[in-house]
């Protein structure tokens, strides 16, 4: 089974914190993403990765930056965080070398910032 | 743009019932649709994936059906159970792009004992 997760569950942090969300897949997925999901606004892409140290942006890249400097890990920072990042953040992988076309997510983190 | 569209947006049925839960989305030229179940608080499970090549996927009591051309899909389930209660999505991965889904924003599902 395909296995992805997340480092924290929930999360606190102050205003201006510099915030890091880890994500990591056990299946060779060359493909990563992070979403945040919203009331009402659904789920929004932050950036992707289609491989090693590769990286694009999402429909809402701003105050967000990434990093996967292996395979397995997708890393997402927030710079200097803000009460409007107060968001359930959503990891996924997907492994289209493999055949296997399907996404997969995360458990979340739920980051509340104060 | 490619736009997903899913309803209604919340449906309520009594235990047993057998129901449908619909999607639309804009424009035909997609590589494949995935459903989702999500329950409150926690993440998506992958439920069943539909290659545009195909019209329908399996699994259980779920049956995922595809009409590519007139561009909608429905997620047929039997004999409903109260453990089905959970927010539904559906996405579809547009041809040509690197592979970002486009979600809808789900159909919410209480099923009542």
């Amino acid at each position: 089974d395909v296995k992805v997760t997340q480092s924290s569950r929930y999360l606190v942090k102050r205003t201006g914190e510099k915030v890091f969300l880890e994500c990591v897949q056990d299946m060779d997925h060359e493909n990563m993403f992070w979403y945040r999901q919203d009331p009402g606004l659904g789920l929004r892409l932050i950036y992707f990765s289609y491989d090693v140290k590769m990286k694009e942006k999402g429909d809402i890249p701003e105050g967000y930056s990434v990093s996967r400097e292996k395979k397995e890990r997708f890393s997402l920072i927030l710079e200097s965080a803000s009460t409007n990042q107060t968001s359930m953040y959503l990891c996924a992988s997907r492994g289209d070398r493999t055949g296997s076309y399907e996404q997969y997510f995360g458990p979340g983190t739920r980051l509340t910032v104060t | 743009k490619q736009e997903v569209t899913q309803i209604p947006a919340a449906l309520s049925v009594p235990e047993g019932e057998n129901l449908v839960l619909n999607c639309s989305f804009t424009d035909s030229a997609i590589y494949n649709l995935q459903w989702f179940r999500q329950d409150p608080g926690k993440g998506l499970t992958s439920l069943l994936l539909i290659q545009s090549s195909q019209r329908e996927q399996t699994s259980g009591r779920l049956n995922a059906s595809l009409d590519k051309s007139s561009g909608r899909s429905t997620l047929y389930i039997a004999a409903s159970q109260p453990g089905d209660s959970a927010t539904y999505l559906c996405a579809v991965r547009p041809q040509g792009s690197q592979g970002n889904l486009i979600f809808g924003k789900g159909t919410k599902l209480s099923v009542k004992p």
